[in-house]
């Protein structure tokens, strides 16, 4: 079965600075999407970035940016300029293309200082 | 378009009362899926759809039905509430191509007392 590991429950970041949140997965599958989703205060889920496994080239959505490494399944997400409103928990997930089922980690809470 | 709406947003159950949980699309999507959402947790799914009339067991079904009857609403039935089935529950849905992005609902916070 496919697992998806957050190891850091919390993050801080000053305002302006970069971050990084981990994110690793197992799955013996060939061809699956990875997800970041951010979940403020509002609970309002909000899909941050999508990565496609057999694209080689790291997906970047203006200030986020990830890290995908497959053979490492490692799948990391970079924030830049943090802003207040970044602050949130992120969630990783994982959806193979055999199932149609969103596979979630457990979420890192960030957290944004002026 | 409204997209994903969820009502009520907010509930309290006595234990052994029973509920439903509205989710409706207006995206003509036909894949819609059931999330439960614990505590410092990830979301689980607990049933999908992949459209009118077809549904399915996600990774934790047990004390939940579902229906499908229209390609807008999936409603979730919770039969006997338990203190276990306190959580917030999302509903989602997905257009047809595998690509598409699950877009999700507000959730309904849900207390089984």
């Amino acid at each position: 079965a496919q697992t998806v590991t957050q190891s850091q429950p919390e993050m801080s970041v000053q305002e302006a600075e970069t971050v990084t949140l981990s994110c690793t997965y197992d799955t013996s599958e060939s061809d699956y999407y990875l997800f970041w989703y951010k979940q403020p205060p509002s609970r309002q889920m909000i899909l941050v970035i999508r990565q496609e496994a057999y694209k080689q080239q790291n997906a970047t959505e203006n200030r986020f940016s990830v890290n995908f490494q497959k053979a490492a399944k490692s799948f990391s997400l970079k924030i830049s300029d943090s802003q207040l409103g970044d602050a949130a928990m992120y969630f990783c997930a994982y959806r193979g293309l055999a199932t149609d089922k969103l596979i979630f980690g457990t979420g890192t809470r960030l957290q944004v200082f002026p | 378009n409204a997209g994903v709406t969820q009502t009520p947003k907010f509930r309290i159950l006595k234990i052994g009362q029973s509920m439903t949980l509205q989710c409706t699309q207006d995206m003509n999507h036909n894949y819609m899926y059931w999330y439960r959402q614990d505590p410092g947790m990830g979301l689980k799914l607990i049933y999908y759809s992949v459209g009118a009339g077809i549904t399915d067991k996600g990774e934790v079904p047990n004390g939940y039905n579902v229906s499908r009857s229209t390609t807008e609403d999936f409603p979730l039935r919770l039969e006997l509430a338990a203190p276990s089935q306190t959580s917030v529950y999302f509903c989602a849905s997905r257009g047809h191509l595998f690509n598409n992005e699950q877009f999700f609902g507000p959730g309904t916070r849900l207390t089984v007392l």
